[in-house]
Formats: structure tokens, C-alpha cells, sequence
């Protein structure tokens, strides 16, 4: 069975404020990590796909790091808006099969104007 | 350019009736498909997904069951649902490990 842990649970912070995140997961059988940024009643979008270690993403204001030796990566999202409120997943695949991914329970992210 | 879709978006069902989800997928061949389940408080778990036709493979022991009678048809049913069937339930596919598509979900309350 494979663990992929997020934390927090959940984050409240203020508009304009940085935050980050962490997702941890297996370093054994790497293959890929995944975040997605999903709201509600909506279809999870994918952000950034990392396969090697030290990788690191960027897309706007949000990025992510890497670190497949230990185990974790990152997701940071700098100036915090609204519009950033939404559930982060983190995902893990090992490659191994039909490529599946296994999912953390997300954080939830709240930016209060 | 590659779609998805699945239906019904929402859905309240009694206890002890069918279930019948769909999906397609539009603009490619040979997909792997899957069904993804996120009930209350939870991460999201697999349930199904599929490498061909007429290939299941399920993770998870319960009473809902998939079947994928055309190569880019995916269905994820039950003959009787229970109360614990209630989530929202993603369908998803990919043609290779870089990326995988997520439909729009179907919010399924069962009462």
C-alpha cells in the first residue's frame, strides 16, 4: 500500500501572503509526482508533472520543488489571491502497470480577502 | 484535441437501486481509463481502471462494479447501493505517464 501524505489539512491565510505546502511519498520505485489544483464540483487541473530529483516547477505566481531521495516535494504559491482558494492534490505514480497514480487527501487552501 | 466526459453530473439515488456512470473519451484510441472515488473527508481512491477492452481491474473490494465495452467507453455500475457509496466519483484517462485528464465528476448522494 502507498502513503501519500499532505499537510496541512487545511490553511487559512490572508490575500497577498505566501504559503506552501508539502506532500510526501514513497522514495522507493519513483516514477512521477503530480499536483493538481482542484475545486469544488470541478475537474481536477493538473499543475506541474516532476520526475527527477531537484526538479523544480514554476507556472505564475505558484511553484514546486522536488526532492525524491527524501521523499517530498513542495508547492509554494507567493502574493496569495481569492482566486487561489481551491483543494491542492499531490499524487504519486511508481510507473509500475497502467501507470496508476495514488492520491493525497489535498490541502485545502482558503485565501481570505 | 482530446475531450472527456461523464454523466450524470449529479445524482440522488435510495438505498438498494442501480447505478450507471458514464464516460467517454473523444480523440484518441487506446486509452487507459479509470474511475476515481473521493467520498467524505477522504483522498481520492481508485477504483477501476482499465488498459483495453474488456480489461478491469479493480483496487478496492465493494459492491460497484466497471465495465468497458468500446475502447473509449468507461462505465462504473451497481446493482444495489449502499449509503457508503455516496461521494463524488471521477472518471480519468491517460495515454501515457506524463499526464492523466480528469472528467468534470458526478456528485452522487445515495439516501
Amino acid at each position: 500500500i502507498l502513503n501519500v501524505e499532505q499537510s496541512p489539512q487545511s490553511l487559512h491565510v490572508q490575500e497577498g501572503d505566501s504559503t506552501n505546502f508539502t506532500c510526501s511519498f514513497p522514495s522507493s520505485n519513483f516514477y512521477a509526482l503530480h499536483w493538481y489544483r482542484w475545486e469544488t464540483a470541478k475537474s481536477p487541473e493538473a499543475l506541474f508533472v516532476m520526475t527527477l530529483n531537484g526538479d523544480e516547477k514554476k507556472k505564475g505566481r505558484i511553484s514546486a520543488t522536488l526532492n525524491t531521495k527524501e521523499g517530498y516535494s513542495y508547492l509554494y504559491i507567493k502574493g496569495s489571491q481569492p482566486e487561489d482558494s481551491a483543494t491542492y492534490l499531490c499524487a504519486f505514480s511508481s510507473g509500475a502497470g497502467s501507470y496508476q497514480l495514488t492520491f493525497g487527501k489535498g490541502t485545502k487552501l482558503s485565501v481570505i480577502p | 484535441s482530446q475531450t472527456i466526459h461523464q454523466w450524470p453530473a449529479t445524482l440522488v439515488q435510495p438505498v438498494g437501486s442501480p447505478l450507471s456512470l458514464e464516460c467517454t473519451v473523444e480523440g484518441t484510441s487506446n486509452p487507459n481509463l479509470y474511475w476515481y472515488r473521493q467520498a467524505a473527508g477522504r483522498g481520492l481512491q481508485l477504483l477501476f481502471y482499465s488498459v483495453g477492452i474488456g480489461q478491469i481491474s479493480s483496487e478496492v473490494p465493494q459492491n460497484l462494479s466497471a465495465s468497458r465495452p468500446q475502447d473509449r467507453q468507461f462505465i462504473l455500475s451497481s446493482k444495489k447501493l449502499l449509503l457508503s457509496d455516496s461521494g463524488f466519483y471521477l472518471c480519468a484517462w491517460s495515454d501515457g505517464p506524463r499526464a492523466i485528464y480528469f472528467g468534470e465528476g458526478s456528485w452522487l448522494t445515495v439516501v
